[in-house]
């Protein structure tokens, strides 16, 4: 347990659905993250929340859709996905601000499937 | 852009052997170092970090990992390793714009 939690840990949808992915970090963190984990590639970083504002959006697709509504609440909308989109969404959570010295503390993942 | 190889997709070794995993990495300022773990249905844990000092960083679980500046590595080692030591090993470089590795997938047999 690293005081960071993501519901629902299981997601199964269809392309035309609207669903929303939550974490939530209880270790007084700033800073926000959404990853995507697929099969045999790395980690790849979607958004960075530092003191609730958007500070890295790494290209990705305006299907998925973040919001973060303070410092301890992430939220991932997905609409109109491709079955390609499936794979585990990791949320993370760190100091944040200016520090030169962060460490990225992660909870246990939403496994999506897109139909 | 910074990015990070580990060379070795899936190693293989019986308990009691010895470990080393390889990461090197591409960034051309100062670096944070990380190498974080995946144990089977577990999410990512912290192993280790280097941020500055001795390059030589010790972790959990009896795990080290040695910083070589002129390399560009951050490799991974474990003098005897345990079944439970299965799982999937992650280097990651950066701060906020961290970058990770494809990930080793390590099989400790019995």
């Amino acid at each position: 347990e690293t005081g960071v939690t993501q519901t629902p840990r299981h997601l199964v949808m269809g392309m035309t659905n609207k669903k929303s992915l939550k974490c939530e970090q209880h270790l007084g963190h700033n800073a926000m993250y959404w990853y995507k984990q697929s099969a045999k590639k790395p980690l790849e970083l979607m958004f960075v929340y530092n003191f609730k504002e958007q500070t890295e959006n790494n290209s990705v697709p305006s299907r998925f859709s973040p919001e973060c509504p303070n410092s301890s609440h992430l939220f991932l909308h997905l609409h109109t996905l491709q079955p390609e989109d499936s794979a585990l969404y990791l949320c993370a959570s760190s100091q944040g601000g200016t520090s030169k010295r962060d460490t990225q503390y992660f909870g246990p993942g939403t496994r999506l499937t897109v139909l | 852009a910074q990015s990070v190889s580990q060379h070795n997709h899936h190693v293989i070794l019986s308990e009691a052997a010895s470990l080393e995993l390889g990461c090197n990495y591409s960034y051309g300022g100062t670096v944070n170092l990380f190498w974080y773990v995946q144990y089977p249905g577990q999410h990512l844990q912290l192993l280790l970090k280097y941020f500055s000092g001795d390059p030589l960083v010790k972790g959990i679980k009896g795990f080290e990992a040695e910083f070589i500046k002129s390399k560009f590595s951050f490799n991974l080692r474990k003098p005897s390793v345990q079944w439970s030591d299965t799982a999937e090993y992650f280097c990651a470089v950066g701060n906020n714009d961290m970058r990770f590795g494809a990930g080793t997938r390590l099989t400790v047999k019995p």
